[in-house]
Protein backbone atom coordinates (compact mmCIF):
# COMPACT_ATOMS: atom_id res chain seq x y z
CA UNK A 1 0.00 0.00 0.00
CA UNK A 2 2.00 3.12 -1.04
CA UNK A 3 2.01 5.77 1.26
CA UNK A 4 1.37 10.11 0.65
CA UNK A 5 3.44 10.79 -2.66
CA UNK A 6 4.57 14.21 -3.98
CA UNK A 7 6.36 15.04 -7.04
CA UNK A 8 8.21 16.64 -7.74
CA UNK A 9 11.16 16.23 -5.28
CA UNK A 10 13.27 19.06 -5.77
CA UNK A 11 12.31 22.55 -7.77
CA UNK A 12 14.69 25.56 -8.33
CA UNK A 13 12.90 28.82 -9.83
CA UNK A 14 13.21 32.21 -10.37
CA UNK A 15 11.38 35.17 -8.97
CA UNK A 16 8.17 35.88 -10.70
CA UNK A 17 7.55 32.44 -12.20
CA UNK A 18 5.20 29.92 -11.28
CA UNK A 19 4.91 26.38 -9.76
CA UNK A 20 2.93 23.87 -10.04
CA UNK A 21 3.29 20.81 -7.25
CA UNK A 22 1.26 17.44 -7.30
CA UNK A 23 0.08 14.93 -4.27
CA UNK A 24 -1.31 11.58 -4.19
CA UNK A 25 -2.87 10.69 -1.54
CA UNK A 26 -2.51 7.59 0.72
CA UNK A 27 -4.71 5.08 -0.77
CA UNK A 28 -8.38 5.24 0.78
CA UNK A 29 -7.98 8.66 1.87
CA UNK A 30 -10.52 11.46 0.52
CA UNK A 31 -9.02 14.84 2.43
CA UNK A 32 -5.31 16.83 0.96
CA UNK A 33 -4.12 19.23 3.23
CA UNK A 34 -1.00 21.37 2.11
CA UNK A 35 1.41 22.56 4.35
CA UNK A 36 4.69 25.22 4.42
CA UNK A 37 7.63 24.06 6.29
CA UNK A 38 10.30 26.66 6.29
CA UNK A 39 13.79 25.46 7.20
CA UNK A 40 13.57 24.88 11.24
CA UNK A 41 10.21 25.46 11.00
CA UNK A 42 7.50 23.56 11.91
CA UNK A 43 4.33 22.99 9.12
CA UNK A 44 1.64 26.15 7.94
CA UNK A 45 -1.23 25.13 7.39
CA UNK A 46 -1.80 26.13 3.77
CA UNK A 47 -5.23 24.53 2.82
CA UNK A 48 -7.28 21.42 2.74
CA UNK A 49 -9.43 19.98 -0.10
CA UNK A 50 -12.21 17.62 0.28
CA UNK A 51 -15.01 16.51 -2.14
CA UNK A 52 -12.46 18.74 -4.71
CA UNK A 53 -13.40 21.93 -3.04
CA UNK A 54 -11.12 23.90 -0.64
CA UNK A 55 -12.40 23.27 2.57
CA UNK A 56 -10.74 25.86 5.01
CA UNK A 57 -7.71 27.71 4.43
CA UNK A 58 -4.74 29.53 6.37
CA UNK A 59 -3.09 32.75 6.49
CA UNK A 60 -1.54 32.54 3.00
CA UNK A 61 -2.00 35.15 0.12
CA UNK A 62 -4.15 34.44 -3.00
CA UNK A 63 -1.00 33.23 -4.99
CA UNK A 64 -1.40 30.17 -3.06
CA UNK A 65 -4.28 28.00 -4.87
CA UNK A 66 -5.08 24.58 -5.35
CA UNK A 67 -7.24 22.01 -6.90
CA UNK A 68 -8.08 17.99 -6.11
CA UNK A 69 -9.01 16.04 -9.04
CA UNK A 70 -11.93 13.18 -8.84
CA UNK A 71 -9.35 10.30 -8.22
CA UNK A 72 -8.84 12.66 -4.62
CA UNK A 73 -5.07 14.08 -5.78
CA UNK A 74 -3.67 17.48 -5.56
CA UNK A 75 -2.13 20.72 -6.99
CA UNK A 76 -0.92 23.38 -5.02
CA UNK A 77 0.01 25.81 -7.24
CA UNK A 78 2.04 29.55 -6.68
CA UNK A 79 1.98 32.31 -8.94
CA UNK A 80 4.48 35.14 -8.95
CA UNK A 81 6.92 33.80 -6.66
CA UNK A 82 9.27 35.54 -4.17
CA UNK A 83 12.33 34.45 -2.54
CA UNK A 84 10.15 33.60 0.68
CA UNK A 85 8.36 31.06 -0.92
CA UNK A 86 11.20 28.63 -0.07
CA UNK A 87 10.53 25.91 1.90
CA UNK A 88 8.92 22.28 1.78
CA UNK A 89 6.04 21.77 0.47
CA UNK A 90 4.48 18.78 2.42
CA UNK A 91 1.18 17.64 1.44
CA UNK A 92 -0.75 15.42 3.70
CA UNK A 93 -4.12 12.89 3.66
CA UNK A 94 -6.34 11.52 5.87
CA UNK A 95 -10.08 9.95 5.96
CA UNK A 96 -12.27 12.69 7.30
CA UNK A 97 -10.54 12.18 10.94
CA UNK A 98 -7.40 13.78 12.62
CA UNK A 99 -4.64 11.70 11.99
CA UNK A 100 -2.74 12.61 8.59
CA UNK A 101 -0.31 10.92 7.25
CA UNK A 102 2.82 13.44 5.39
CA UNK A 103 4.42 13.14 2.10
CA UNK A 104 7.71 13.48 1.75
CA UNK A 105 7.68 16.75 0.69
CA UNK A 106 8.92 18.87 -2.18
CA UNK A 107 11.86 21.09 -1.62
CA UNK A 108 11.44 24.71 -3.55
CA UNK A 109 13.74 26.97 -4.06
CA UNK A 110 13.07 30.35 -5.81
CA UNK A 111 16.00 32.18 -6.71
CA UNK B 1 0.08 33.95 17.61
CA UNK B 2 2.11 30.84 18.07
CA UNK B 3 -1.01 28.29 18.77
CA UNK B 4 0.99 25.37 19.80
CA UNK B 5 4.18 26.46 22.23
CA UNK B 6 6.84 23.80 22.27
CA UNK B 7 9.83 23.34 24.51
CA UNK B 8 12.93 22.98 24.10
CA UNK B 9 14.11 24.07 21.01
CA UNK B 10 16.95 21.64 20.95
CA UNK B 11 17.94 18.35 23.59
CA UNK B 12 21.15 15.99 23.77
CA UNK B 13 20.79 13.18 25.96
CA UNK B 14 23.22 9.88 26.35
CA UNK B 15 21.72 6.57 25.17
CA UNK B 16 19.41 5.00 27.29
CA UNK B 17 18.02 8.99 28.82
CA UNK B 18 14.29 9.80 28.47
CA UNK B 19 14.22 13.11 26.60
CA UNK B 20 10.94 14.83 27.69
CA UNK B 21 9.27 16.97 25.31
CA UNK B 22 7.03 19.43 26.01
CA UNK B 23 4.11 21.63 24.36
CA UNK B 24 1.39 24.01 25.75
CA UNK B 25 -1.87 25.12 23.92
CA UNK B 26 -4.18 27.50 24.65
CA UNK B 27 -7.37 26.58 22.37
CA UNK B 28 -9.38 24.54 24.96
CA UNK B 29 -11.93 23.27 21.72
CA UNK B 30 -8.80 21.16 20.98
CA UNK B 31 -9.55 17.50 21.17
CA UNK B 32 -6.59 15.32 19.23
CA UNK B 33 -2.91 15.79 20.09
CA UNK B 34 -0.30 13.92 18.06
CA UNK B 35 3.36 13.46 17.84
CA UNK B 36 5.53 13.59 15.22
CA UNK B 37 9.33 12.88 13.87
CA UNK B 38 11.21 14.34 11.11
CA UNK B 39 14.39 13.21 9.86
CA UNK B 40 16.42 15.93 7.60
CA UNK B 41 14.91 16.14 4.22
CA UNK B 42 12.06 13.92 5.12
CA UNK B 43 8.21 14.20 5.09
CA UNK B 44 6.62 14.62 9.48
CA UNK B 45 5.62 10.65 10.15
CA UNK B 46 3.27 10.27 12.72
CA UNK B 47 4.70 8.76 16.45
CA UNK B 48 2.10 8.47 18.62
CA UNK B 49 -1.64 10.91 19.54
CA UNK B 50 -3.58 11.40 22.34
CA UNK B 51 -7.22 12.60 22.97
CA UNK B 52 -8.17 14.29 26.47
CA UNK B 53 -9.94 11.62 27.57
CA UNK B 54 -6.85 9.94 28.97
CA UNK B 55 -4.15 11.73 30.70
CA UNK B 56 -1.58 8.92 29.45
CA UNK B 57 -0.77 6.38 26.37
CA UNK B 58 1.86 4.29 25.12
CA UNK B 59 3.48 2.96 22.02
CA UNK B 60 6.13 1.06 22.14
CA UNK B 61 9.06 3.52 23.60
CA UNK B 62 7.09 6.43 23.70
CA UNK B 63 4.77 7.96 25.98
CA UNK B 64 2.66 10.75 26.01
CA UNK B 65 1.32 12.86 29.41
CA UNK B 66 -1.60 15.37 28.86
CA UNK B 67 -2.79 17.56 31.57
CA UNK B 68 -6.31 18.77 30.49
CA UNK B 69 -6.63 21.16 33.53
CA UNK B 70 -3.20 22.86 32.79
CA UNK B 71 -3.44 22.34 28.81
CA UNK B 72 -0.14 20.41 28.54
CA UNK B 73 0.81 17.75 27.11
CA UNK B 74 4.67 16.31 26.54
CA UNK B 75 6.31 13.13 24.90
CA UNK B 76 9.18 10.89 26.98
CA UNK B 77 10.94 8.76 25.03
CA UNK B 78 12.09 5.79 27.16
CA UNK B 79 15.29 4.37 26.57
CA UNK B 80 16.33 6.63 23.96
CA UNK B 81 18.44 5.38 21.14
CA UNK B 82 21.01 7.51 18.58
CA UNK B 83 18.23 6.45 15.90
CA UNK B 84 15.96 8.46 17.49
CA UNK B 85 18.02 11.70 16.48
CA UNK B 86 15.46 13.68 15.02
CA UNK B 87 12.94 16.59 15.04
CA UNK B 88 9.96 16.46 16.87
CA UNK B 89 6.77 18.23 16.06
CA UNK B 90 3.57 18.35 18.68
CA UNK B 91 0.22 19.62 17.26
CA UNK B 92 -3.18 20.72 17.98
CA UNK B 93 -6.75 20.38 16.22
CA UNK B 94 -10.37 20.22 16.69
CA UNK B 95 -12.92 18.03 15.72
CA UNK B 96 -12.62 15.32 13.38
CA UNK B 97 -12.98 16.96 10.06
CA UNK B 98 -11.84 20.26 7.99
CA UNK B 99 -9.91 21.45 10.99
CA UNK B 100 -6.69 22.43 10.40
CA UNK B 101 -3.24 21.05 12.42
CA UNK B 102 -1.77 23.53 14.62
CA UNK B 103 2.31 22.76 15.10
CA UNK B 104 4.48 23.44 17.18
CA UNK B 105 8.25 25.00 16.37
CA UNK B 106 10.02 21.37 16.67
CA UNK B 107 12.79 20.37 18.94
CA UNK B 108 15.75 19.04 17.86
CA UNK B 109 16.71 15.94 19.80
CA UNK B 110 20.67 14.38 19.65
CA UNK B 111 21.00 11.27 21.48
CA UNK B 112 25.04 10.35 22.03
CA UNK B 113 26.26 7.17 21.31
Amino acid sequence: DAGVTQSPTHLIKTRGQQVTLRCSPKSGHDTVSWYQQALGQGPQFIFQYYEEEERQRGNFPDRFSGHQFPNYSSELNVNALLLGDSALYLCASSLQADTQYFGPGTRLTVL
Amino acid sequence: QQQVKQSPQSLIVQKGGIPIINCAYENTAFDYFPWYQQFPGKGPALLIAIRPDVSEKKEGRFTISFNKSAKQFSLHIMDSQPGDSATYFCAATSGGTGNQFYFGTGTSLTVIP
